[in-house]
């Protein structure tokens, strides 16, 4: 069975900073990674999908890359609104998600 | 544009069945070029895919192999909407459930509309 793998598990950052968060799955998943965000109370939203794809209406300091088993969330400036948990998801087969990633001040 | 509304208790008894309804506006739940998906998440925030259903000249059904045996999701095209049903709940199902549409690219899916979340608890 496949494995996502994220990590951190929490970072520490502050506005302005660059954020990279890392999902790796344990056998190639090709680009078949979506990332997701959520706050406290709310359902996840949607980012990016087939690892570097935008979703429409998601602010151009998001990226995602890579592709195989090694993947890459970046936020290249950090921005109050950002503070949230990340989740990966490997969509080749059935839907699975990686533990999560907090990004708190 | 698309909202998912969910309904359901919020508490169920161990060995009953959890159910769940997903009202969907702005879309259809007959739509050929999307999927229909229960998620959940638990306590300690990790989330799980349930299963989907999906029409494609027929409805199709797929279940996550963690829970196949408990669980069936019925597509009601009446009421445009779909449902969960969780048969022989144990405190372990105690979570959050999202009803989510998957949208199709590439022949992969990703979950681009959630409903709100119900938090069910399973307790006697």
């Amino acid at each position: 069975d496949i494995q996502m793998t994220q990590s951190p598990s929490s970072v520490s950052a502050s506005v302005g900073d660059r954020v990279t968060i890392t999902c790796r799955a344990s056998q190639g998943i090709s680009r078949w990674l979506a990332w997701y965000q959520q706050k406290p109370g709310k359902a996840p939203n949607l980012l990016l999908y087939a690892a570097s794809s935008l979703q429409s209406g998601v602010p151009s300091r998001f990226s995602g890359s890579g592709s195989g088993t090694d993947f890459t969330l970046t936020i290249s400036s950090l921005q109050p609104e950002d503070f949230a948990t990340y989740y990966c998801q490997q969509a080749n087969g059935f839907p699975l998600f990686g533990g999560g990633t907090r990004v708190e001040v | 544009q698309v909202q998912l509304q969910q309904s359901g208790p919020g508490l169920v008894k161990p060995s009953q069945t959890l159910s769940l309804t997903c009202d969907i506006s702005g879309d259809s739940v007959s739509s050929n070029i999307v999927t229909w998906s229960w998620i959940r998440q638990s306590p300690s925030g990790g989330l799980e895919w349930l299963g989907k259903t999906y029409y494609r000249s027929k409805w199709y059904y797929d279940y996550a192999v963690s829970v196949r045996s408990r669980v069936t999701i019925n597509p009601d095209t009446s009421k445009n909407q779909f449902s969960l049903h969780l048969n022989s709940v144990t405190p372990e199902d105690t979570a959050v459930y999202y009803c989510a549409r998957g949208a199709v690219t590439d022949f992969k899916t990703y979950f681009d509309y959630w409903g709100q979340g119900v938090l069910v608890t399973v307790s006697s």
